[in-house]
């Protein structure tokens, strides 16, 4: 069974730019939530996305957004890039009814000049 | 508000010197206590569920426990192989996952 795929693996981008990353989940798992990762902050929850719908977010400002498709793909976008924005964003994949184990991608690593 | 708090920040053990990861947890109705080990520059490894107090899973030299308020893995006999950070996470509403702030485990040879 193929994992989870999260492309672009890394981006420089500058101040100012906007990025898009994507996420495949596990075939059959129909939830795709997004997280940050920064070595002051931890692991935080962006966004959860349940059959092309949000259906859960966290304390982020709104130009970190998303959305899903009918294959259960989802991308994150962020615009208007700040410095603090660099860092690890990971996606992970669960069947999203009750409770269940979630399975995380390999990561983008997103660097901002 | 959830929160998750871990100890110790980093462990360093001698290869064979068995030890435990603590993770403390304040949620307003947990519905699964979850173990993950990070390796630098990749994504979080799934190693457990828990789900209620009393409960516990093995894998390999792993073992997690979990209690109303606390859970902990438990290393025993740790090789080099095993040096990564752990992380734990509780699960509240809906999907959303509340990390700690991880245990870096070293182990020597």
């Amino acid at each position: 069974k193929a994992g989870v795929t999260q492309t672009p693996r890394y981006l420089i981008k500058t101040r100012g730019q906007q990025v898009t990353l994507s996420c495949s989940p596990i075939s059959g798992h129909r939830s795709v939530s997004w997280y940050q990762q920064t070595p002051g902050q931890g692991l935080q929850f962006l966004f959860e996305y349940f059959s092309e719908t949000q259906r859960n977010k966290g304390n982020f400002p709104g130009r970190f957004s998303g959305r899903q498709f009918s294959n259960s793909r989802s991308e994150m976008n962020v615009s208007t890039l700040e410095l603090g924005d660099s860092a690890l964003y990971l996606c992970a994949s669960s069947t999203g009814q009750g409770e269940g184990e979630q399975f995380f991608g390999p990561g983008t690593r997103l660097t901002v000049l | 508000e959830d929160q998750v708090t871990q100890s110790p920040e980093a462990l360093r053990l001698q290869e064979g010197e068995s030890s435990s990861l603590n993770c403390s947890y304040t949620v307003s109705g947990l519905r699964g206590l979850f173990w993950y080990r990070q390796d630098p520059g990749k994504g979080p490894e799934f190693l457990f569920t828990l789900y209620s107090a009393g409960e516990e899973k093995e894998k390999e030299r792993l073992k997690a426990t979990l209690t109303k308020k606390e859970s902990f893995l438990h290393i025993t006999a740790p090789k080099p192989e095993d040096s990564a950070t752990y992380l734990c996470a509780v699960q509240a509403g809906g999907n959303k996952l509340v990390f700690g702030a991880g245990t870096i485990l070293r182990v020597k040879s």
